[in-house]
């Protein structure tokens, strides 16, 4: 079982749409979660981190966290062409534990 | 203008050579970390450091080597021991690795292809 899941996609919503990104975990000790946006041949970029259950709002992004649930999801309101990326799922428990990475899930937005 | 800065950003390596890609940061941040990323696949950590003269295996150090002399710099050397090194290498710098509020942010990364 993989540690970190994401659907690789791609996940193709019109443009205006709320686009969302869905990941799942299996350690259940995990305490920090993250959204890194990756553009083709581009390094990962952070866009949110969430740490406790709920909504984090920022700009056009919501992250959400359930952590009964092991997930974490990305909301992204009013998408646009160039919101097309892979959007990468990371973990991380307490400690000195690593950042586990999800394969990423791809997003095209349709003008 | 903080950040992190890789090179170089393409690196054509013959069998049987070493070669050395370059990390440096000045975030000020302690921990830095090498990730090795390859099409379809998540990232995976080679090596990281939390401090100064202190690094870390990660899950796929075979045939790779790093110092840490200097806070800013953390190099990585693909040695010939590394039998399929063709990917795109990331390196990465965040305060801490200590805590679970550590946001990793990630340089421009360097493509490695092997001729």
């Amino acid at each position: 079982q993989k540690e970190v899941e994401q659907n690789s996609g791609p996940l193709s919503v019109p443009e205006g749409a709320i686009a969302s990104l869905n990941c799942t975990y299996s350690d259940r000790v995990s305490q920090s979660f993250f959204w890194y946006r990756q553009y083709s041949g581009k390094s990962p970029e952070l866009i949110m981190s969430i740490y406790s259950n709920g909504d984090k709002e920022d700009g056009r992004f919501t992250a959400q966290l359930n952590k009964a649930s092991q997930y974490v999801s990305l909301l992204i309101r009013d998408s646009q062409p160039s919101d097309s990326a892979t959007y990468l799922c990371a973990v991380k428990a307490g400690g000195y534990q690593k950042v586990t990475f999800g394969t990423g899930t791809k997003l095209q937005v349709i003008p | 203008d903080g950040g992190i800065t890789q090179s170089p950003k393409y690196l054509f390596r013959k069998e049987g050579q070493n070669v050395t890609l370059s990390c440096e940061q000045n975030l000020n941040h302690d921990a830095m970390y090498w990730y090795r990323q390859d099409p379809g696949q998540g990232l995976r950590l080679i090596y990281y450091s939390q401090i100064v003269n202190d690094f870390q295996k990660g899950d796929i150090a075979e045939g790779y080597s790093v110092s840490r002399e200097k806070k800013e710099s953390f190099p990585l050397t693909v040695t010939s021991a590394q039998k399929n090194p063709t990917a795109f290498y990331l390196c990465a710098s965040s305060r801490t690795s200590r805590s679970s509020y550590n946001e990793q942010f990630f340089g421009p990364g360097t493509r490695l292809t092997v001729l």
